[in-house]
């Protein structure tokens, strides 16, 4: 199994710009989330989706969108890119389990993005 | 969810054990305490969980009071490798949005040769 794997790896963007980053997981897993964490500071939710065709909106969703086709991939929008957006963006996932269990949470290796 | 404490950073000699404590005073009765670590920049790694017995595995052992207003993640032999920003996070159990974590800055352990 790959895990999650996250592209691209670096991206620099001008203000105003937009772009996908791109996730995936070969894990057959339903629960799929995107972290931002910005320099010093522990990660932040943004989305999450608990499986295909279903998403809601984590801490910061402002200026970001998502959107969930299939189990295996979870790209997250830029649609206008600002330069408080730059950060180290993290992808993760897991099986969603039972109440009375836990499943880890597997994350990618993530995506270092700077607006200009 | 309850809130968490942990020190900024702590040392360790590299061999000894390390001992990273978390304050969850206000942590409910469904509530687990989970640790993940994050090694330079890398995603974030799941190290264990528990709710209120003592946990162990490969990697660590957790101690969870009994009151459970606190804890103790310990590396027994700690290496170099081991050197990571440690996050201490409280949840209820899995299910759908409870799944998701909530992380604070966690503690920076650095091990030392």
């Amino acid at each position: 199994n790959a895990g999650v794997t996250q592209t691209p790896k670096f991206q620099v963007l001008k203000t105003g710009q937009s772009m996908t980053l791109q996730c995936a997981q070969d894990m057959n897993h339903e629960y799929m989330s995107w972290y931002r964490q910005d320099p010093g500071m522990g990660l932040r939710l943004i989305h999450y989706s608990v499986g295909a065709g279903i998403t809601d909106q984590g801490e910061v969703p402002n200026g970001y969108n998502v959107s969930r086709s299939t189990t295996e991939d979870f790209p997250l929008r830029l649609l206008s890119a600002a330069p408080s957006q730059t950060s180290v963006y993290f992808c993760a996932s897991s099986y969603s389990g039972t109440p009375s269990s836990y499943n880890e949470q597997f994350f990618g290796p993530g995506t270092r993005l700077t607006v200009l | 969810d309850a809130k968490t404490t942990q020190p900024p950073s702590m040392d360790c000699a590299e061999g000894r054990a390390a001992n990273l404590p978390c304050n969850h005073s206000t942590i409910s009765g469904n509530e687990y305490v989970y640790w993940y670590r994050q090694i330079h920049s890398q995603g974030p790694q799941y190290i264990i969980h528990g709710l209120k017995n003592n946990e162990t595995n490969e990697m660590a052992s957790l101690i969870i009071t009994e009151d459970r207003k606190s804890s103790t993640l310990i590396l027994p032999h700690a290496t170099l490798r081991d050197t990571a920003v440690y996050y201490c996070i409280v949840r209820v159990a899995w299910g759908g949005s409870q799944g998701n974590l909530i992380f604070g800055k966690g503690t920076k352990l650095s091990v030392k040769p």
